[in-house]
């Protein structure tokens, strides 16, 4: 398996635009998290699925913020409209193990920037 | 919800010297206890972990001790090397709660 997959890598963006995040990921996992990672809070878990269902959305900052999990491939992160202080690695990860304390994937993460 | 406090933030050792890296934890229903290493512009990736049934566990030069009466564990790095030179991360709870992570600098 590829692991799991998140585009982009890189986005730049300015204030007020709207940003989609996205992550595939490992086939058979059935938990899947967002995280966020800055210098000044470290990761914070954002959001969770468990087999495509939201779980917990208590970490979503606001509610510019928002997370789908149309299938079990594939999830995306919305954030609309951005702002500077939502500069951060995002990072998406899935798990197996029927429970959400088995051994977390991460993706390599999307670093965004808004200007 | 839970609360993982890591300490040190920062942490420097001489090569084959030993490292070690303290976790405290609120929640007593936790029960899973990971670490992870993050390289620089890297993803976290898993080390070792422990359960709340275990009281130590070691895998080559790294080693996992938990203290479920106190919440606390810790990651105990024996030899280090350069390649150890990282940012650590402790975690508890379900879903992972994450410490605030230890940079671990392995000077030759």
């Amino acid at each position: 398996d590829a692991g799991v997959i998140q585009s982009p890598r890189h986005e730049v963006t300015e204030m007020g635009q709207e940003v989609t995040l996205r992550c595939k990921p490992i086939s058979g996992h059935d938990y899947l998290f967002w995280y966020r990672q800055t210098m000044m809070r470290g990761l914070e878990l954002l959001i969770y699925f468990n087999n495509n269902v939201p779980i917990d959305d208590s970490g979503m900052p606001e509610d510019r913020f928002s997370a789908k999990m149309p299938n079990a491939s594939f999830s995306t992160l919305k954030i609309q409209p951005s702002e500077p202080r939502d500069s951060a690695v995002y990072f998406c990860a899935s798990s197996l193990m029927g429970q959400p304390t088995g051994e977390l994937f991460f993706g390599e993460g999307s670093r965004l920037t808004v200007l | 919800g839970e609360n993982v406090e890591q300490h040190p933030s920062t942490l420097s050792v001489q090569e084959g010297d030993s490292a070690v890296i303290k976790c405290t934890y609120s929640d007593s229903a936790s029960n899973y206890f990971p670490w992870y290493k993050q390289e620089l512009g890297k993803r976290p990736q898993l080390i070792i972990d422990i359960r709340s049934n275990v009281g130590e566990k070691k895998d080559q030069r790294i080693a996992v001790t938990l203290n479920k009466t106190a919440k606390h564990f810790s990651l105990h790095i024996t030899e280090t090397q350069p390649e150890d030179s990282a940012v650590y991360f402790c975690a508890a709870s379900s879903p992972l709660t994450f410490g605030s992570g230890t940079q671990l600098t392995v000077l030759p």
